[in-house]
């Protein structure tokens, strides 16, 4: 059985830090593409962005508002995609799913309010 | 930034045949736009439908197909089902980045 597991969400006050992780089981983690897909509260999905599997260059990219505040990085060896997350606003409360192979998780909230 | 539309709202009778589609702004939607689109139910995370166009997960009903049409991507459902009634997003490629639409609210009704 597949699973994404998503974790470290929680509330943070605006200007702070937060790592989240997925972890991954049912699949050939090592191969997949993994992408972090956030949705704001009554709100459509925004696509966060995205890593590569070191076989296809293991590179990073962005959607606009949140490049260069956030990072996405992989342990293959752990099965485990990371996100963290730097100078965290308001507008980037969300819940936060992983998704890839075609599966998702079913996601982390995250609040960043004062 | 690309922008990537989708009609806010389609309804359908059980049985019918509805189109969603999915247009960028940047031009006409092209299989090198990759699309992908996935269903949502409330309280539920998504669910992948229809991934590089037309091909689907194992999990994809039959009656969920999708194709370009008219320069833009779309979802297809035939013989509509109770259960379908769902928020619909598609998602296309831009540059290195990827961009959701608004996502379709369909009503079976």
């Amino acid at each position: 059985e597949v699973q994404l597991v998503e974790s470290g969400g929680g509330l943070v006050k605006p200007g702070e830090s937060l790592g989240l992780s997925c972890t991954a089981s049912g699949f050939t983690f090592t191969n997949a593409w993994m992408t972090w897909v956030r949705q704001a509260p009554g709100k459509g999905l925004e696509w966060v962005g995205r890593i590569k599997s070191k076989t296809d260059g293991g590179t990073t990219d962005y959607a606009a508002p949140v490049k260069g505040r956030f990072t996405i990085s992989r342990d293959d060896s752990k099965n485990t995609l990371y996100l963290q997350m730097n100078s965290l606003k308001t507008e980037d409360t969300a819940v936060y799913y992983c998704a890839g192979s075609n599966y998702w998780g079913q996601g982390t909230l995250v609040t960043v309010s004062s | 930034q690309t922008v990537v539309t989708q009609e806010p709202s389609l309804t359908v009778s059980p049985g019918g045949t509805v189109t969603l589609t999915c247009a960028s702004s940047t031009g006409a939607v092209t299989s090198d736009s990759y699309p992908n689109w996935f269903q949502q139910k409330p309280g539920q995370a998504p669910r992948t439908l229809i991934y590089s166009t037309s091909n689907k997960p194992s999990w994809t009903p039959a009656r969920f197909s999708g194709s370009l049409l008219g320069g833009k991507a779309a979802l297809t459902l035939s013989g509509v089902q109770p259960e379908d009634e769902a928020d619909y997003y598609c998602l296309l490629s831009s540059g290195g980045a990827r961009v959701f639409g608004g996502g379709t609210k369909l009503t079976v009704l």
